[in-house]
Parts: structure tokens; C-alpha cells; sequence
């Protein structure tokens, strides 16, 4: 069947490294894959999108990655910020018309100062 | 807009009983998830409508559980009867459909079952 995982349910980083968090599918080929924030009380919030045939996408201190061969998406916040601390998913449609969006279980990232 | 408006935030109920959740989604968003949290499960997808029709509900865990959609500003998710089980956050979220779009969410509802 198909799967969306983040593998790490946790990352713990020193404030002003790069966090980088991974997100793997299985059975399927999404066009699309996109990552939200959610923190603690609140829906996630949509951060990036990225598509199949994008390499790569930046927004500020935000890179998102797409390797269709791996099939992976790297999510990195560079010179990172307590203020970054939060749990991250990613999310896509099945591939098909369907427009469902699956979630993975999210990586909780902790920013130490 | 608002936003995607959920209630109640918190509902406290007995096991046994009925429940139903709420849901307004954006204006003009013609797509509408159901979505569960838990700390096992993380996000899992209950259902999915499009212009007001359910598309898959292939995630509603079973009978007890039921959606509806009666117009494009309102969504109801109702549980009965209720178990301790079904205790959990559920969020209600929106998007234009196609499959580039982001969905916006609601602030959800914490479900606690006694």
C-alpha cells in the first residue's frame, strides 16, 4: 500500500545548525510533495511545495528537496532558531486524481540555544 | 475570511454517547478533509469530499463513524456511539482543489471519551 514516513520521530539540534529532516514514499509517485508546521495546540500550517520535476526549492532560511530516484524529500532549516522548534510533516496526494492529501507522522524538532 | 472554523475546541463526553463535530470550511474552497490526530497514529486522513460529495472515506475507522457535507459552508463528523478510543484531536481542513494547493486547517477539536 502506499506510504508517506518520516522516519525520525525527534531531531534535537544546537541553535544556528542546520536541521534536516527527511520524508520518504513508498508504492507511489506523488507530483507533488508539501511540508507543514504544527505547533503544539494548533493545525499544521503549510510552509513549501514541492514538485516532481523540482529539484529543489528555497523560501528564506527553508530548502526542500525532491529525489524521485531515492524517492525522498529533504526538508533543511538553516541557521536554525529556538524559535524553529516544532513539528514538521509532510504531505501528498496518492498520485492519482483522487486528491487526497496523506500526512506523515511528523518529526519534532527541538532548538536548544 | 476567518479561516477554517472548527467546534467545539474541546468537547468532554461520556462513552456511549453521541457527538458531532463541526466544520466551516474557507469561502470559496471546494475541498474538505477530515483528518485524526494521535500520538500512535499521528495524521490520518477519515475522509475526503469534493464539491460537497464524499470522495473517500476509505479512512473512517468504522460504522459508528459518519460525515456529511449538506452545503459548501458546512461539515459535520459524528461519532456514535462514542468510545474511549475514539478520544483523540480531529482537524477539519480546506483547499482549492487540485493538486498543487495548500490546505489551510482548522484549530481542531480534542475529543476526550470517559
Amino acid at each position: 500500500s502506499q506510504k508517506i514516513e518520516q522516519n525520525s520521530e525527534a531531531l534535537n539540534i544546537q541553535e544556528g545548525k542546520t536541521a534536516t529532516l527527511t520524508c520518504n514514499y513508498t508504492n507511489y509517485s506523488p507530483a507533488y510533495l508539501q511540508w507543514y508546521r504544527q505547533d503544539p495546540g494548533r493545525g499544521p500550517v503549510f510552509l513549501l511545495l514541492i514538485r516532481e520535476n523540482e529539484k529543489e526549492k528555497r523560501k528564506e532560511r527553508l530548502k526542500v528537496t525532491f529525489d524521485t530516484t531515492l524517492k525522498q524529500s529533504l526538508f533543511h532549516i538553516t541557521a536554525s532558531q529556538p524559535a524553529d522548534s516544532a513539528t514538521y510533516l509532510c504531505a501528498s496526494d496518492y498520485g492519482g486524481s483522487q486528491g487526497n492529501l496523506i500526512f506523515g507522522k511528523g518529526t519534532k524538532l527541538s532548538v536548544k540555544p | 475570511d476567518a479561516g477554517v472554523i472548527q467546534s467545539p475546541r474541546h468537547e468532554v463526553t461520556e462513552m456511549g454517547q453521541e457527538v458531532t463535530l463541526r466544520c466551516k470550511p474557507i469561502s470559496g474552497h471546494n475541498s474538505l478533509f477530515w483528518y485524526r490526530q494521535t500520538m500512535m497514529r499521528g495524521l490520518e486522513l477519515l475522509i475526503y469530499f469534493n464539491n460537497n460529495v464524499p470522495i473517500d472515506d476509505s479512512g473512517m475507522p468504522e460504522d459508528r463513524f459518519s460525515a456529511k457535507m449538506p452545503n459548501a459552508s458546512f461539515s459535520t463528523l459524528k461519532i456514535q456511539p462514542s468510545e474511549p478510543r475514539d478520544s483523540a484531536v480531529y482537524f477539519c481542513a480546506s483547499r482549492l482543489t487540485g493538486k498543487n494547493t495548500e490546505a489551510f486547517f482548522g484549530q481542531g477539536t480534542r475529543l476526550t471519551v470517559v
